[in-house]
């Protein structure tokens, strides 16, 4: 069975600052995607970046980018020149070949004036 | 457009009343799909519709009946539910269910319908 951790419940940051969320995975299969969601207060759900996991290269989607670190199954997210608009749940997915997806429980992040 | 969208957006029913969700994407996905969602809780997968057909359902109680109409409709049935099923309901959709076995593509998620059973 796939597992998705993220071990940190909440997190905070000053406006322009940068910060890394944490995610680990547990699977015996080659092919998949990661993903990273964002769920802000008025509670949409919105992809922020997703990974192949047959790429080594690593996904960057204008400020946000990931560390796919793919022997290690780890697949953190970095979130450059943080913006309020940032505040919000973020849960990591991993998406099997069957098309499940596990999502991790989720980091809380608030962004700081 | 990658836009799912999602009606109503809030629903209070009492637990012997019978209401449905709503859900539609006009983006050619033929997967779809039905999470519920607790406060500060990630999504948990209810069923997935494949070209129209259930592909999954995980293990939900049969007072949620879901219902797939055309392939860009999603519906989800609700009859004699209880306090506990107060939650968000989510639906997205997918490109497709990787016919050929291979991990596809995103989800996209719709807003949600906000339910509270009384």
């Amino acid at each position: 069975a796939q597992t998705v951790t993220q071990s940190q419940p909440e997190m905070s940051v000053q406006e322009a600052e940068t910060v890394t969320l944490s995610c680990t995975y547990d699977t015996s299969e080659s092919n998949y995607y990661l993903f990273w969601y964002k769920q802000p207060p008025s509670r949409q759900m919105i992809l922020v970046i997703r990974q192949e996991a047959y790429k080594q290269q690593n996904a960057t989607e204008n400020r946000f980018s990931v560390n796919f670190q793919k022997a290690a199954k780890s697949f953190s997210l970095k979130i450059s020149d943080s913006q309020l608009g940032d505040t919000a749940m973020y849960f990591c997915a991993f998406m099997n070949t069957g098309n499940q997806f596990y999502f991790g429980t989720g980091t809380s992040l608030t962004v700081i004036p | 457009d990658t836009e799912v969208t999602q009606t109503p957006k809030h629903l209070v029913m009492g637990m012997t009343n019978k209401k449905s969700l709503k859900c539609e994407q006009h983006m050619g996905h033929r997967a779809m799909y039905w999470y519920k969602q607790k406060a500060k809780k990630p999504p948990e997968l209810m069923f997935v519709y494949s070209y129209e057909k259930l592909s999954i359902n995980e293990s939900v109680p049969s007072r949620f009946s879901p219902e797939c109409p055309n392939s860009s409709l999603l519906n989800l049935h609700l009859h004699a539910l209880q306090p506990e099923d107060s939650a968000l309901y989510l639906c997205a959709s997918s490109q497709d269910e990787g016919l050929a076995g291979e991990a596809t593509d995103t989800q996209y998620f719709g807003p949600g319908t906000r339910l509270t059973v009384l």
